[in-house]
């Protein structure tokens, strides 16, 4: 049973656009929520992370959205840029454990 | 600061061999994660450390495969024997113990097994 969808496996935008890259999850008791960028062959990289007691967190051209109620984040990159195209994942945890359940993830390109 | 770093980045043996993959976490962290990457499944944890200790090795597939941590500054997962379908990318991470902090992974060990 997935706990964390990406339900989009992959998306293209055009440079200077907004990416808007969506995650759901099924576990209500989770709190704690992050987004990774990975490159071919790199390992994910941290990129934003947002706790249940926000509803938005901003990071330069980075703004990752919770809406608790809907079980549902998403990741706003904006303007959007040809460096930003790699596969981005979204992970969530109860913050008791250390465990982080990952979505399956949604390659962005962005097109120049 | 260096980050963690894994060995080998590529390994290609066949079936039956003995693998064993290293990792150096972040000096200072004091968690440290063992992953497996594949297209069907995506990320799975298989191995959670904290202070050298092995928390949860409920991932772990099978006896197979073996984890250590003999120091805070090195970690093995070892698979013996392989088999064809353990081929994926293993990726260490490590983080700041137990509280709302990211982990940070390695670049991955690209195994495949013949």
């Amino acid at each position: 049973d997935q706990q964390v969808k990406q339900n989009s496996p992959s998306l293209s935008v055009q440079e200077g656009r907004i990416s808007i890259l969506n995650c759901d999850y099924t576990n209500s008791m989770f709190d704690y929520f992050l987004w990774y960028k990975k490159y071919p062959a790199e390992g994910p990289t941290f990129l934003i992370s947002i706790s249940s007691i926000k509803d938005k967190n901003e990071d330069g051209r980075f703004t990752v959205f919770l809406n608790k109620s809907a079980k549902h984040l998403s990741l706003h990159i904006v303007p959007s840029q040809p460096g930003d195209s790699a596969v981005y994942f979204c992970a969530a945890r109860n913050s008791g454990t250390y465990k982080y359940i990952f979505g399956t993830g949604t390659r962005l390109k962005v097109l120049a | 600061d260096a980050g963690v770093i894994q060995s080998p980045r590529h390994e290609v043996t066949e079936m039956g061999q003995e693998v064993t993959l290293r990792c150096k976490p972040i000096s200072g962290h004091n968690s440290l994660f063992w992953y497996r990457q594949t297209m069907m499944r995506g990320l799975e944890l298989l191995i959670y450390f904290n202070n050298n200790v092995p928390i949860d090795d409920s991932g772990m597939p099978e006896d197979r495969f073996s984890a250590k941590m003999p120091n805070a500054s090195f970690s093995t997962l070892k698979i013996q024997p392989s088999e064809p379908r353990d081929s994926a990318v293993y990726f260490c991470a490590s983080s700041l113990g137990q509280v709302n902090q990211p982990q940070h992974f390695g670049d991955g060990t690209r195994l495949s097994i013949l």
